[in-house]
């Protein structure tokens, strides 16, 4: 079982549908947990951190639910720039071990 | 502040050479690492350092070798190149260490786009 596993998508939706993304980690000892967004043959920047009692950004909500080992992006009003890939990252014990999932494919479409 | 810089941007070798991946950031971060990324596998660390002259193993080492001799500077080298090290290669620095979870977002460079024929 991989450490941290998204659903690849891709999700295809109209400019301004609301979409969420969910990420399971296996490791229960795991500390910090992200959101980055990479563009095509770009690399991976910071979207958001992912805190304990959930947190916004603008159009972007980052949730986490350490009982079922998952955290939730949830992306309202998307725009057409919104299209990327979404990946969740997971930070383990200490916070030197930084696990990335695979990224979550969304296109955003007129 | 150029951030996090990595060359070269492109690479084509034949299987059997040696090369070193530069990476180097000026953010005086202590923590920095290399990943590759292929389709569908995600970002799998390969080395990483947490300051100068510590270096330690990630996921997938085999066929690596790294060094720090500075803060700045994070080479990676590839020993004898074969075909299944074609992938994107990324360098990544951030600034916390330890305990210190707050402030510890990683900044990437550009990547190096490796094919090993």
């Amino acid at each position: 079982r991989k450490e941290v596993e998204q659903d690849p998508g891709p999700f295809n939706v109209p400019e301004g549908a609301t979409v969420a993304f969910n990420c399971t980690y296996s490791n229960s000892a795991s500390q910090s947990f992200f959101w980055y967004r990479q563009d095509c043959r770009k690399e991976p920047k910071l979207l958001m951190s992912v805190y304990s009692s959930g947190n916004e950004d603008g159009r972007f909500t980052a949730q986490l639910n350490r009982a079922s080992q998952y955290i939730s992006l949830l992306i309202r009003d998307s725009k057409l720039s919104d299209s990327a890939t979404y990946l969740c990252v997971v930070k383990g014990t200490g916070g030197f071990k930084t696990i990335f999932g695979a990224g979550t494919r969304l296109f955003v479409k007129a | 502040n150029a951030g996090v810089t990595q060359t070269p941007k492109f690479q084509v070798l034949k299987t059997g050479q040696s090369m070193t991946l530069q990476c180097a950031q000026d953010m005086n971060h202590e923590y920095m690492s290399w990943y590759r990324q292929d389709p569908g596998m995600g970002l799998r660390l390969i080395h990483y350092s947490v300051g100068a002259g510590i270096t330690d193993q990630g996921e997938v080492p085999n066929g690596y070798n790294v060094s720090r001799s500075t803060t700045e500077d994070f080479p990676l080298r590839l020993l004898s190149a074969a075909p299944s090290q074609t992938s994107v290669y990324f360098c990544a620095s951030s600034y916390g260490t330890g305990g210190n979870l707050g402030n510890t977002e990683a900044f990437f460079g550009q990547g190096t786009r490796l094919t090993v024929v």
